[in-house]
């Protein structure tokens, strides 16, 4: 069965480092997305991506935050100068559609920030 | 008001019984609603899409009342297996950009 993958499974960072998380969608879907869930907290949508273009972003998506899609099949989420409050674990999701009642996100294993 | 909203839990029952978790969500508007699952340090997974007719998978059956705005998660006969967290789950309008609003989940844990 086709997944999405994430690398790396966890990394750590200083404060004020840059970092990218690298995600592999499921290779015919279309739409990509990034969230994010603070350890003991909800899952929070950062980003949606469709047709190399942001389709909608969160509050917590500033400007410290970046999205790419380099080439067919990598998908990633750079953060360019890491804060504390950035620790968390990120989640890659890609789907088909969107907007699609029976639609579905299929989620990777995520990636592990620490900021130190 | 939370977007959704969830009672955390944890809900403990002996195997086999039936367990019932509730979500409410704020905007009327929205359009798609699931549960997912999630274990413990895992990726969300999705268990059900909700309707309004309401749907049934085995021994999981999801309604939702969009009057109330309401979304519900009945189990009946718990497995050891059914202990995670159920996440409610929203799409909210426009709906075409996939952003999905997570609830804080409600954690269930079934005994032996």
């Amino acid at each position: 069965e086709p997944e999405v993958t994430q690398t790396p499974s966890h990394q750590v960072t200083q404060m004020g480092q840059e970092v990218i998380l690298r995600c592999v969608p499921i290779s015919n879907h279309l739409y990509f997305y990034w969230y994010r869930q603070i350890l003991g907290q909800k899952v929070e949508f950062l980003v949606s991506f469709y047709n190399n273009e942001i389709s909608e972003k969160s509050e917590i998506f500033d400007d410290q935050f970046s999205v790419e899609r380099p080439d067919g099949s990598n998908f990633t989420l750079k953060i360019r100068s890491t804060k504390l409050e950035d620790s968390a674990m990120y989640f890659c999701a890609s789907s088909p559609l969107a907007g699609v009642d029976t639609d579905t996100q299929y989620f990777g294993p995520g990636t592990r920030l620490t900021v130190l | 008001r939370k977007e959704v909203e969830q009672d955390p839990g944890p809900f403990n029952v002996p195997e086999g019984a039936t367990v019932a978790f509730n979500c409410t969500y704020s905007n009327s508007a929205s359009q798609s609603f699931f549960w997912y699952r999630q274990d413990c340090r895992k990726e969300p997974k999705l268990l059900m899409s909700v309707y309004s007719s309401g749907n049934e998978d085995g021994r999981f059956t999801a309604q939702l009342n969009r009057a109330s705005q309401y979304i519900s998660l009945l189990i009946r006969d718990s497995k050891l297996s059914d202990s995670a967290t159920y996440l409610c789950v929203v799409n909210p309008p426009p709906g075409n950009t996939g952003k999905l609003i997570f609830g804080q989940g409600t954690t269930l844990q079934v005994k032996p």
